[in-house]
């Protein structure tokens, strides 16, 4: 059980190029998120998904794209990179986010990927 | 405005040095109060949730407390492989999405 993993772990880009970072759960888990995280900051949601196919905003989406295609696989682009995407990229996967479920919505997070964009 | 503060930023202690950290937050309709624990360079590991004003939750050295307006993280007799980010966030009945705060980092030194 590998839980949550994210590829690549380090990237370097060039302003204006585009990368895509990968994100795969074994947990069968219906949502999933993407974060940033800044020095001094919180967390901050850039995307998630509440099931395949699904796709929503989060706090700071601009400058980044997102697919869902199958329930274990959370996609993030970058169509054009700038220096101020520069950060520590975090997916995250939960049960449910349904205020309906009842249950605890504990978010399981990856090892995170460090894209730093000259 | 959903809102978390966690204070201190950072904290350094002797171990076997207890303390306790500190996150306030500002929710309409909290259903839930989440702990996690960060080592550099790794994803944000989960340590507990908390739903309801006096509740508490205990995990070797670590126990969670909650009120209507702040949660504590005691920390026992802190050993150094406790140092990490310790990161608080909330989530809202009327927004799934968790609010985080900024952490506090704490050091403990042998």
């Amino acid at each position: 059980n590998a839980g949550v993993t994210q590829t690549p772990k380090f990237r370097v880009l060039k302003t204006g190029q585009s990368m895509t970072l990968l994100c795969a759960q074994d947990m069968n888990h219906e949502y999933m998120y993407w974060y940033r995280q800044d020095p001094g900051m919180g967390l901050r949601l850039i995307h998630y998904s509440v099931g395949e196919g699904t796709t929503a905003k989060g706090e700071v989406p601009d400058g980044y794209n997102v697919s869902r295609l199958k329930k274990q696989n959370f996609l993030l682009g970058l169509e054009s990179a700038a220096p101020s995407q520069t950060s520590v990229y975090f997916c995250a996967s939960s049960y449910t986010g349904s205020r309906l479920a009842g249950g605890p919505d504990t978010q399981y997070f990856g090892p995170g990927t460090r894209l730093t964009v000259l | 405005e959903d809102q978390v503060t966690q204070s201190p930023e950072a904290l350094r202690l002797q171990e076997g040095e207890s303390s306790s950290l500190n996150c306030s937050y500002t929710v309409s309709g909290l259903r839930g109060l989440f702990w996690y624990r960060q080592d550099p360079g790794k994803g944000p590991e989960f340590l507990f949730t908390l739903y309801s004003a006096g509740e508490e939750k205990e995990k070797e050295r670590l126990k969670a407390t909650l009120t209507k307006k702040e949660s504590f993280l005691h920390i026992t007799a802190p050993k150094p492989e406790d140092s990490a980010t310790y990161l608080c966030a909330v989530q809202a009945y009327s927004n799934y999405q968790l609010i985080w705060g900024a952490g506090t980092k704490l050091i403990i030194k042998p």
